[in-house]
């Protein structure tokens, strides 16, 4: 198993601002997963982070609006850009099970804009 | 923390009673075909899978149905209990080596006392 830590846990933003959520996995993972919720919903993959290259993105999703990094193997960053209150969801990190079908995921980081 | 899937499809049962939460799939190149258990204020929690070539699978109080000729997975979660009230996702393992997840709708189950 994988135990993930995001922060921050929650935050409420201001419009047009934009805000970096972190990802701590407690081993090292070749691929790292960004979802986003929003309210109601379902979750839905933005990207794909793999260590020493660019992120893969998803339909629908961009690398402007939705930076992200992986500087190591246990590490990633997503940012949310010039946010707007369509933004507000819930965002998650997972990792794959190394082989498994098993996601492990993070408790997730509840963006508020307005 | 706030409730997710407020909005969504609900099931509510009696205690005790069996509970069937359905699922239609898209991708038949798919892999694995998974059930994830929400809780709120939590991520999702890995149920039971089953792999593309399986119809059935059996694992604690739990078992997943997979019809490939119409594209439908079901989850059968037997004597119900408070504790499983929550949001269940079907999910889809697709990807390279499958290790990419794509979720499916969900479905909010509430269990009755």
């Amino acid at each position: 198993s994988a135990v993930i830590s995001q922060k921050p846990s929650r935050d409420i933003c201001q419009r047009g601002t934009s805000l970096t959520i972190q990802c701590q996995v407690d081993s090292q993972v070749t691929m790292m997963f960004w979802y986003r919720q929003q309210p109601g919903q379902s979750l839905t993959l933005i990207a794909t982070a793999n260590q020493g290259s660019e992120a893969t993105y998803e339909s629908g999703f961009v690398i402007d609006k939705f930076p992200i990094s992986r500087p190591n193997l246990t590490f990633s960053t997503l940012t949310v850009s010039n946010m707007s209150p369509e933004d507000s969801s819930i965002y998650l990190c997972s990792v794959s099970g190394q082989g498994r079908s098993e996601a492990f995921f993070g408790q997730g980081t509840r963006l508020t804009v307005v | 923390g706030e409730s997710v899937g407020l909005h969504l499809p609900t099931l509510s049962v009696q205690e005790g009673d069996n509970s069937i939460i359905n699922c239609a799939y898209s991708n038949s190149a798919s892999d694995y075909f998974i059930w994830y258990k929400q809780e709120s204020g939590k991520g999702p929690q890995f149920i039971i899978d089953i792999r593309s070539n399986m119809d059935k699978r059996q694992g604690q109080r739990v078992t997943v149905l997979l019809n490939k000729t119409v594209k439908h997975l079901s989850l059968q979660i037997a004597a119900t209990q408070p504790g499983d009230s929550a949001v269940y996702f079907c999910a889809e393992n697709r990807g390279a080596g499958g290790f990419k997840t794509i979720f499916g709708a969900g479905t909010r189950l509430f269990v009755k006392a």
